[in-house]
């Protein structure tokens, strides 16, 4: 059962113009939810978070919104550059018996064409 | 500061053979945790550290052991490597539910069995 999906596997988007990513669960007792971006042969590096108890969270290019009636999330970075071409994870956190549990969707490769 | 460190970064392996990945993290976090990366299948959790002293399965745990051998290391260990297990791994650490929502990733292994 797979919790959190990205249902796109790729996008491209042309410079300058927004990348929107999108990211769907289906357990609503999640705490957290994050993005991570991913270089070619690096480890996932974070870029942004937000609670549950949240609907937006922004910071420079990134904004993550959390529509949690519908179990979805995005993330928008306007604008976008060539340097964000690479593969973006959603989270979710589930804080249970003092333990993080911490599941990914399977990730959406975003291309920024200059 | 180092983060998360995992060696090797490269190993390839005959099937039967055994080898152990080591992780380490200087950044006193609680929890530490071992994903595997597939094609299409996002990153998955094989077993996790909730804190020093503990260990527990998840999702992938089938082939593998691991050992918390203290607050900063844990290793995963594969006993009779299959080429099923060719993947990219990586280690990664979070403060644990006392604090932060943030999980902090290696550089990734790139293990082949063949």
């Amino acid at each position: 059962d797979q919790q959190v999906k990205q249902n796109s596997p790729s996008l491209s988007v042309q410079e300058g113009r927004i990348s929107i990513l999108n990211c769907d669960y289906t357990n609503s007792m999640f705490d957290y939810f994050l993005w991570y971006k991913k270089y070619p042969a690096e480890g996932p590096t974070f870029l942004i978070s937000i609670s549950s108890i949240k609907d937006k969270n922004e910071d420079g290019r990134f904004t993550v919104f959390l529509n949690k009636s519908a179990k979805h999330l995005s993330l928008h970075i306007v604008p976008s550059q060539p340097g964000d071409s690479a593969v973006y994870f959603c989270a979710a956190i589930l804080n249970s018996g003092g333990y993080q549990k911490v599941t990914f969707g399977t990730g959406t490769k975003l291309q920024v064409i200059p | 500061n180092a983060g998360v460190t995992q060696t090797p970064k490269f190993q390839v392996l005959k099937t039967g053979q055994s080898m152990t990945l080591q992780c380490a993290q200087d950044m006193n976090h609680n929890s530490m945790y071992w994903y595997r990366q597939d094609p299409g299948m996002g990153l998955r959790l094989i077993y996790y550290s909730a804190s020093e002293g503990t260990t527990d399965k998840g999702e992938v745990p089938n082939g593998y052991n691991v050992s918390r051998l203290n607050k900063r290391e844990f290793s995963l260990r594969l006993e009779s490597a299959a080429p099923s297990q060719t993947s990219v791994y990586f280690c990664a650490s979070s403060e644990g539910r006392a604090g932060g929502n943030t999980i902090y990733f290696g550089e990734g292994s790139w293990l082949t069995v063949v």
